[in-house]
C-alpha cells in the first residue's frame, strides 16, 4: 500500500543552518504531496505542497520539490531559526481527502 | 479562519470507562477525521466522516467507534477504554474534494487512561 518513509529525529541545528529533512514515498500513480508542521501545543498546519512531477513547493522560507523519479519530496530552509523548532510531517495523498503521513521528523534549533 | 475545536486538552480516565472526545467544526466543511498520534508511528487515521451519519473506518479503528448526528460535530467514542488507548488524539476537518490541501486540524485532547 501507499506509504511514506521520514529520517527520524530529532534533528540539532544552530540558529542560521542549512536544514534538509528527507522523505521519500511509495505510491502507485502520481500522488500529491504534502509538508504539515506542528508547532509545540498545536495541531498540524498545512506548510506547503506540490501536486505533480517537479513542481516545487515554499512557504516561510522552507521548499520542497516533488522528485518522481527518486519519489522523493525533500525538504529544505537555507537558514532556520529557533521559531523553527516544531515537528515536520511528510505525507501524500492519491485522489482522495484522506491524508497518509509520515512518522514526523523533530527539529529543534539553538540560538 | 477556520476553527477546529476539541473540547478537551488533557484527559484522564479509568480502564473500562466509557471515553467521549468532542470536536467541533465551524467552516461547513463535509468531511472530518479522528486520527492517534503516537512518537515514532506518526498521524494514524481512526475514523473519517464524509457526510452526516456518514464514517468509514481508517487503518485502526478497533476499540473506536464515532458519531456524526450533526455537520460540525465529530465524536469519538472509546467503549472501553484501556491503557494502550492512552495517546494524543487529533481531529480535523477539509472541504470535500480538495485532496488533502485544505486540512485544517485542532490543537489535540491528550489521553491518559490509567
Amino acid at each position: 500500500g501507499d506509504s511514506v518513509t521520514q529520517m527520524e529525529g530529532p534533528v540539532t541545528l544552530s540558529e542560521e543552518a542549512c536544514l534538509t529533512i528527507n522523505c521519500t514515498y511509495t505510491a502507485t500513480g502520481y500522488p500529491s504531496l504534502f509538508w504539515y508542521v506542528q508547532y509545540p501545543g498545536e495541531g498540524l498546519q498545512l506548510l506547503l505542497k506540490a501536486t505533480k512531477a517537479d513542481d516545487k513547493g515554499s512557504n516561510k522560507g522552507f521548499e520542497a520539490t516533488y522528485r518522481k523519479e527518486t519519489t522523493s519530496f525533500h525538504l529544505e530552509k537555507g537558514s532556520v531559526q529557533v521559531s523553527d523548532s516544531a515537528v515536520y510531517f511528510c505525507a501524500l495523498s492519491r485522489n482522495t481527502d484522506k491524508l497518509i503521513f509520515g512518522t514526523g521528523t523533530r527539529l529543534q534549533v539553538f540560538p | 479562519d477556520v476553527k477546529v475545536t476539541q473540547s478537551s486538552r488533557y484527559l484522564v480516565k479509568r480502564t473500562g470507562e466509557k471515553v467521549f472526545l468532542e470536536c467541533v467544526q465551524d467552516m461547513d466543511h463535509e468531511n472530518m477525521f479522528w486520527y492517534r498520534q503516537d512518537p515514532g508511528l506518526g498521524l494514524r487515521l481512526i475514523y473519517f466522516s464524509y457526510d452526516v451519519k456518514m464514517k468509514e473506518k481508517g487503518d485502526i479503528p478497533e476499540g473506536y467507534s464515532v458519531s456524526r448526528e450533526k455537520k460540525e460535530r465529530f465524536s469519538l467514542i472509546l467503549e472501553s477504554a484501556s491503557t494502550n488507548q492512552t495517546s494524543m488524539y487529533l481531529c480535523a476537518s477539509s472541504p470535500s474534494g480538495t485532496g488533502g490541501q485544505s486540512l485544517h486540524f485542532g490543537n489535540g485532547t491528550r489521553l491518559t487512561v490509567t
